[in-house]
């Protein structure tokens, strides 16, 4: 699976747009690309998957360059309930997905009023 | 749906005693994982099961764990003889093979005095 590097934490104010960015250098052209929040005292929770270009739901956007060796999450108009860990995952979907999911060791977003 | 269930949702021992964690899956899961979490090492996958059969156990840490799932509405993870050094969050997460989402449970936080 490849490997991921994010920043280890990041600070935020109430009302801004926040981005983690994390580098996959050795991506596989059958990985996709996925994002899991996890609140204190939670489990991490699916919030975003892509495999290229842009893709939005109703609680982020995930923006993926061309050549697939990063990946950006963004988070409209943060809360202080955003407040969260961030892990960028990356793996094979589909029948080449053997169900393992790797955890680094996330972004520490803190958001403040 | 409940979700994944974990109990008990958090447990005290001492040193030496054997601990049992339980985890019912999401109806209609054939995936099932083990997970635990420390500062220090993160998030770490131990076992996981496809249809109530193991798959990969490369994660388990030694042989005093053990994972077990009799049925597919079940799991049990057991540590024998516990130690301090076993003090973390252990999460189970399920998933449906026909889509690429875990789902955790709310975690059993474990403490060996």
């Amino acid at each position: 699976l490849a490997k991921t590097t994010q920043p280890i934490s990041m600070d935020s104010y109430e009302g801004q747009e926040v981005n983690i960015t994390c580098s996959h250098n050795n991506i596989a052209t059958n990985d996709y690309i996925t994002w899991y929040q996890q609140f204190p005292s939670q489990g991490p929770r699916f919030i975003i998957q892509g495999y290229k270009t842009k893709v939005t739901n109703e609680v982020a956007s995930l923006f993926i360059p061309a050549d697939r060796k990063s990946s950006t999450l963004s988070l409209p108009r943060v809360s202080l309930s955003d407040t969260a860990v961030y892990y960028c995952l990356v793996g094979p979907l589909g029948s080449s997905n053997t169900g393992k999911l790797i955890f680094g060791q996330g972004t520490t977003l803190q958001v403040k009023p | 749906d409940a979700g994944v269930i974990q109990s008990p949702r958090h447990e005290v021992t001492e040193m030496g005693q054997e601990v049992t964690l339980r985890c019912k899956p999401i109806s209609g899961h054939d995936y099932l994982f083990w997970y635990r979490q420390t500062m220090m090492r993160g998030l770490e996958l131990l076992i996981y099961f496809n249809n109530n059969v193991p798959i990969d156990d490369s994660g388990m840490p030694e042989d005093r764990f053990s994972a077990k799932m009799p049925n597919a509405s079940f799991s049990t993870l057991k540590i024998q003889p516990s130690e301090p050094r076993d003090s973390a969050v252990y999460f189970c997460a399920s998933r449906d093979s026909d889509q690429e989402t875990q789902y955790f449970g709310p975690g059993t936080r474990l403490l060996v005095l």
